[in-house]
């Protein structure tokens, strides 16, 4: 699996949107961007994936950039609860073998 | 989505005791279960795979022999936790492995020992 740098730490507003940055600069032409997160003293819940094009769920958007080196995780209106450990992984379409995870973005969300 | 429950969520022990943790998947058949291990302030480190009806494949440093996997059934798999030790106080994590691939992370059991 490709490796992914994150920033440790973000601070947000509650209201606004939270923009998430991963770096992926050594992805294969195969492999995802997956997006999970990690509330505090909870299981990973898993919020949205891509290859190429950008993605929209109810949860999250995820913008990958045209070479596929990056992507930025957008939260639109980020609330309290999305305070997290955002985790951004890059992999082959769910090969079966477990995820990998990297430290990841603690995000804060302040009112 | 599948939904993963864990039994207990959190357990207090005394050092040289064993600890079972219970991983079931609550409406699907799960091949094979994922166990993690996290310590404060880290990541998940993933600790060993577990499939249904042979022997568990286990992390490089990862103590076979005290972190006992069973996968007796497809909804079931169990980690014991053999003669616990403060060192082993974690927030263990279990996921299972849907049909399409996918993993659905159970909730999580604390585990403390004194």
């Amino acid at each position: 699996d490709a490796k992914t740098t994150q920033p440790p730490s973000m601070d947000c507003a509650e209201g606004r949107a939270a923009n998430l940055p991963c770096n992926h600069s050594t992805i294969s032409g195969n492999e995802y961007v997956y997006w999970y997160r990690q509330i505090h003293s909870q299981g990973p819940q898993y919020i949205i994936h891509g290859l190429k094009n950008n993605e929209t769920n109810e949860m999250a958007s995820l913008i990958i950039t045209e070479d596929r080196k990056s992507s930025t995780l957008i939260l639109p209106h980020a609330t309290l609860r999305d305070t997290a450990v955002y985790y951004c992984i890059v992999r082959v379409p769910p090969a079966g073998t477990a995820l990998i995870f990297g430290k990841g973005t603690t995000l804060s969300v302040s009112s | 989505g599948a939904v993963v429950s864990q039994h207990p969520s959190r357990v207090i022990c005394k050092s040289g005791t064993s600890v079972k943790i219970e991983c079931r998947s609550l409406d699907f058949q799960a091949t094979t279960m994922f166990w993690y291990r996290q310590f404060p302030k880290q990541s998940l480190m993933l600790m060993a795979t577990s499939n249904e009806g042979s022997k568990a494949t286990y992390e490089q440093g990862v103590e076979k022999d005290k972190f006992l996997i069973n996968h007796a059934s497809l909804t079931l798999s169990t980690l014991t936790v053999a003669s616990a030790h403060p060192e082993d106080s974690s927030f263990y994590i279990c996921s299972a492995r849907v049909p399409t691939n996918e993993q659905y992370f159970g909730p999580g059991t604390r585990l403390t020992v004194t």
